[in-house]
């Protein structure tokens, strides 16, 4: 069966600062990988997805992440915080037709 | 192009009462699902349509829970009895056909339910 962890259920940083949201999966067959935001009130929203191509991919407002099947992990990273990516993140898994989420994780970024 | 839209975006109610969400899909996507976002948890699937068709159901709780997608296109869910642990935001997506490809999911902004 599959699932999604997510490290971490808040983050906090500084603005300017390096984010790093953790996620690991599980999975019996190469997974699609996905991280969406959520900003309050809102619905989700793609970030980016990993869909057996290309191990680091790019994604809106400069968020990336890199696939790593030995550590089965698919971590988000910013190289610099700002204000606006306060927001809840949520690490996702799709290779029966059907999306599995992690928990979110939370992301503060403080003045 | 519009995105998904939902209403009421916030319903309070007393546990044993019944409550109706709609939901109305991004126009040509043929496949919508319903979510259940527990506060502190990731969305669920509740149950996912093709058309006017059930796909997926497993993980909807049939003795409380309906949804219904007449004429493929707008869809509601109900709730009938409410309990304390059905508070939650319920999140309606909408894709169009996946036809074995990986397709993206579009949310709406979700109804936020809680029950007291």
């Amino acid at each position: 069966a599959q699932s999604v962890t997510q490290l971490g259920s808040h983050v906090s940083v500084s603005e300017g600062a390096l984010v790093l949201l953790r996620c690991n999966y599980s999975s019996s067959v190469p997974p699609y990988l996905f991280w969406y935001v959520q900003y309050p009130n809102q619905g989700l929203q793609l970030l980016l997805k990993y869909t057996s191509a290309a191990t680091l991919v790019k994604g809106i407002n400069g968020f990336e992440a890199e696939f790593k099947k030995s550590e089965t992990s698919f971590h988000l990273t910013k190289p610099s915080a700002h204000m606006s990516d306060a927001a809840e993140y949520f690490c996702a898994v799709d290779n029966t037709g059907k999306l599995i989420f992690g928990q979110g994780t939370t992301l503060q970024v403080k003045p | 192009e519009a995105g998904v839209a939902q209403s009421p975006r916030y319903k309070i109610i007393e546990k044993r009462q019944s409550v109706a969400f709609w939901c109305n899909p991004i126009s040509g996507h043929a496949t919508l699902y319903w979510y259940q976002q527990i506060l502190g948890q990731g969305p669920k699937l509740l149950i996912q349509f093709q058309n006017n068709g059930v796909v997926d159901d497993s993980q909807l709780p049939k003795d409380r829970f309906s949804a219904e997608r007449l004429k493929g296109v707008d869809s509601t869910l109900k709730i009938q009895p409410a309990k304390l642990e059905d508070s939650a935001v319920y999140l309606c997506a909408s894709s169009l056909d996946r036809e074995g490809q990986w397709v993206e999911q579009f949310f709406g902004p979700g109804t936020r339910l809680t029950v007291l």
